[in-house]
């Protein structure tokens, strides 16, 4: 019943650090995506996938990477932390198909701070 | 392309007043709808969902009809309760092709005893 985990919950990074955020699912999901949110505001896509093997980038890729080698895992990257990646980030997953669609299902939320 | 419009924010009620939180979406074909809610701190979890037209999505007291013709999916409901302050997101994810899921903006809800 774990649905989608992220790991960690909270980290501070200092400028130029980098780390990487991870994110599972048990669900069997083909999409996996990776937000952002910053304070007061709206969600943005940083990347997301159909599949494993493939990934694409959203409305704000720039500074981070990631990876899809299998259906469960979709970590990502921050290279050279910024102020500018404070922020919180949701991973979520959804099950795209033929005959029908899910809903997404978010993790919990890193809180990342850099200073 | 694919997009969502959400009422701007924020939205403060009194306690057991009418809701109403528009949204109106662009897709190709006929996207599933859907309505998350994000409670202060924690993550968005699904408040409703519908995935053809006409369909009523329900949940907690509130609801959300999907309309075709006027390419909507309002949130409503009769009377708000303080638990209810939160910031709501309409969102899609289109049926065809690889596209990913969509959101609008998000609508913080006050509510007031």
């Amino acid at each position: 019943n774990a649905g989608v985990t992220q790991t960690p919950k909270f980290r501070i990074l200092k400028i130029g650090q980098s780390m990487t955020l991870q994110c599972t699912q048990d669900m069997n999901h083909n999409y996996m995506y990776w937000y952002r949110q910053d304070p007061g505001m709206g969600l943005k896509l940083i990347y997301y996938s159909v599949g494993a093997g493939i990934t694409d980038k959203g409305e704000v890729p720039n500074g981070y990477n990631v990876s899809r080698s299998t259906t469960e895992d979709f970590p990502l990257r921050l290279e050279l932390a910024a102020p500018s990646q404070t922020s919180v980030y949701f991973c979520a997953s959804s099950y795209k198909g033929a005959l029908r669609n899910t809903e997404a299902f978010f993790g919990q939320g890193t809180r990342l701070t850099v200073v | 392309g694919n997009s969502v419009t959400q009422m701007e924010g924020p939205v403060t009620l009194s306690e057991e007043a009418f809701l109403t939180i528009n949204c109106t979406y662009t897709a190709t074909g006929y996207p599933s709808l859907f309505w998350y809610v994000q409670y202060p701190g924690e993550g968005l979890q699904l408040l409703l969902k519908a995935t053809k037209a006409d369909d009523k999505g329900s949940n907690k007291g509130f609801e959300a009809t999907y309309r075709k013709e006027t390419t909507s999916f309002h949130l409503e409901k009769g009377s708000v309760q303080v638990s209810d302050s939160a910031v709501y997101f309409c969102a899609l994810i289109p049926n065809s092709g690889n596209t990913p899921l969509v959101f609008g903006k998000g609508t913080r809800l006050s509510v007031i005893a």
